[in-house]
């Protein structure tokens, strides 16, 4: 079965600098991998998502993320954050062909400091 | 109007009450879940149902039970709260077309507080 870890639980950034936050996945087949973001008191929007194809995803609000499969990762970033990117993100992954749900990581808080 | 919803927005409840959370879709898909959220713990899957006659427990099913009313229609209840159970709790629809290849699609979630 599929399983996801997010490496940080928490990271303070001051607006304006590069962030990077941090996923590896598990898993024994082809997988497809997502990134949501939860801005306070709202449910999950999709950032962005891997399929197939090129391995760098460009998703919404200036996000990117790369997918690595030798190193099962997919790392979010972006290169200059400002103070609305507050949020919690979560990155999830779904196994080949899709038959079953799925799984999300904790979670990384990313707070914006001005 | 949104495409999931979900009611209550909010309840407050005591241990030992039967409690009903209602998760309404009008995206067509044939997909629905329900999850719940707490802090540092992310997302955990309790129940889904991939089309109306398909139930299945998810991760931490214990304590709850759901049903599928109608395609666009899946609640969960949980039959005699307790204080654990305080948690945010979100319904997703996905389409059953695209499998695995297409995103959730989130209500705004239900915040239940049991005393």
């Amino acid at each position: 079965a599929q399983s996801v870890t997010q490496l940080d639980s928490q990271v303070p950034v001051f607006e304006e600098a590069p962030v990077e936050l941090r996923c590896n996945y598990s898993s024994s087949v082809s997988v497809y991998l997502f990134w949501y973001v939860q801005y306070p008191n709202q449910g999950l929007q999709l950032l962005l998502k891997y399929l197939s194809g090129s391995t760098l995803v460009k998703g919404i609000n200036g996000f990117e993320a790369e997918f690595n499969k030798s190193q099962t990762s997919f790392h979010l970033r972006k290169p200059s954050v400002h103070i609305s990117d507050t949020a919690e993100y979560f990155c999830a992954v779904s196994e080949f062909p899709g038959n079953t749900p799925l799984v999300f990581g904790k979670g990384t808080r990313l707070s914006v400091i001005a | 109007d949104a495409d999931v919803t979900q009611t209550p927005r909010n309840r407050i409840t005591k241990t030992g009450k039967r409690i009903m959370l209602e998760c309404s879709q009008t995206k067509g898909h044939d997909r629905m879940y329900w999850y719940r959220q707490d802090p540092g713990l992310g997302l955990r899957l309790i129940y889904y149902s991939f089309d109306v006659k398909d139930i299945n427990k998810g991760e931490i099913s214990d304590g709850y039970s759901v049903s599928r009313q109608a395609q666009a229609k899946f609640s969960l209840s949980l039959e005699s709260a307790i204080p654990n159970q305080t948690a945010l709790y979100f319904c997703a629809t996905s389409d059953k077309i695209k499998q695995g290849r297409d995103e959730q699609f989130f209500g705004p979630g239900t915040r239940l507080t049991v005393l």
